[in-house]
């Protein structure tokens, strides 16, 4: 069946640096969603891609969409210990569901 | 406005038991989803609703049941509890009728012994 992967399934890093994890569909998206889940917490909507090749920002994240719409990316620039938790990103499955990835836990170092 | 509300919170099982999972959001939402997440996993859909009175099974259902009682409200029954059902349990709601952003409850995290 369709499965959404992400790479790496965990980061450490110390604050300042930066992170960047990947996404990658095993089929054609019509759009991808991006979630974030503090620890403990509940997943939150970020962003949501439609177009080939967009590029949206928010603040120091930026969120890529494959030209051919079967891979996306989220880059966080210079990390803060407040960007600590899992990283999700969804895309529709063949029913129209959202099928979500399999997360990319980011730990910040101060 | 709560948003998308759960209850319990926390709750233990003993095998065998039956319990429901009550969910409920206030931001006339169509679609409903329940969805478990297991330790260091992603999140698996078990049931989802895209309107007052239908009801669709998602990627895991067996086990549960699940009632949209009205627009509002959509509850998750476990009619036999097992241990491989210990997991925490979240419900979420999107405002329309396709793969829309979802707004998730606080969870409710299932303990069966």
């Amino acid at each position: 069946g369709q499965q959404v992967m992400q790479i790496p399934q965990y980061q450490h890093v110390q604050e300042g640096e930066d992170f960047t994890t990947y996404c990658n569909s095993s089929t054609t998206l019509s759009n991808i969603q991006w979630y974030k889940q503090r620890p403990g917490g509940h997943p939150v909507f970020l962003i949501q891609l439609v177009k080939s090749g967009e590029v949206k920002k928010q603040k120091r994240l930026t969120f890529q969409f494959g030209e051919a719409k079967k891979n996306s990316s989220l880059h966080i620039t210079a990390t803060q210990t407040t960007d600590v938790g899992t990283y999700f990103c969804a895309g529709p499955g063949n029913t129209d569901k959202l099928i979500f990835g399999t997360g990319t836990r980011l730990q910040v170092f101060p | 406005n709560a948003g998308v509300t759960q209850t319990p919170k926390f709750q233990v099982l003993k095998t065998g038991q039956s319990m429901t999972l009550q969910c409920a959001q206030d931001m006339n939402h169509n679609s409903m989803y329940w969805y478990r997440q297991d330790p260091g996993m992603g999140l698996r859909l078990i049931y989802y609703s895209a309107s007052e009175g239908t009801t669709d099974k998602g990627e895991v259902p067996n086990g549960y049941n699940v009632s949209r009682l009205n627009k509002r409200e959509f509850s998750l029954r476990l009619e036999s509890a097992a241990p491989s059902q210990t997991s925490v349990y979240f419900c979420a709601s999107s405002p329309g009728l396709g793969p829309d952003e979802q707004y998730f409850g606080p969870g409710t995290r299932l303990t069966v012994t």
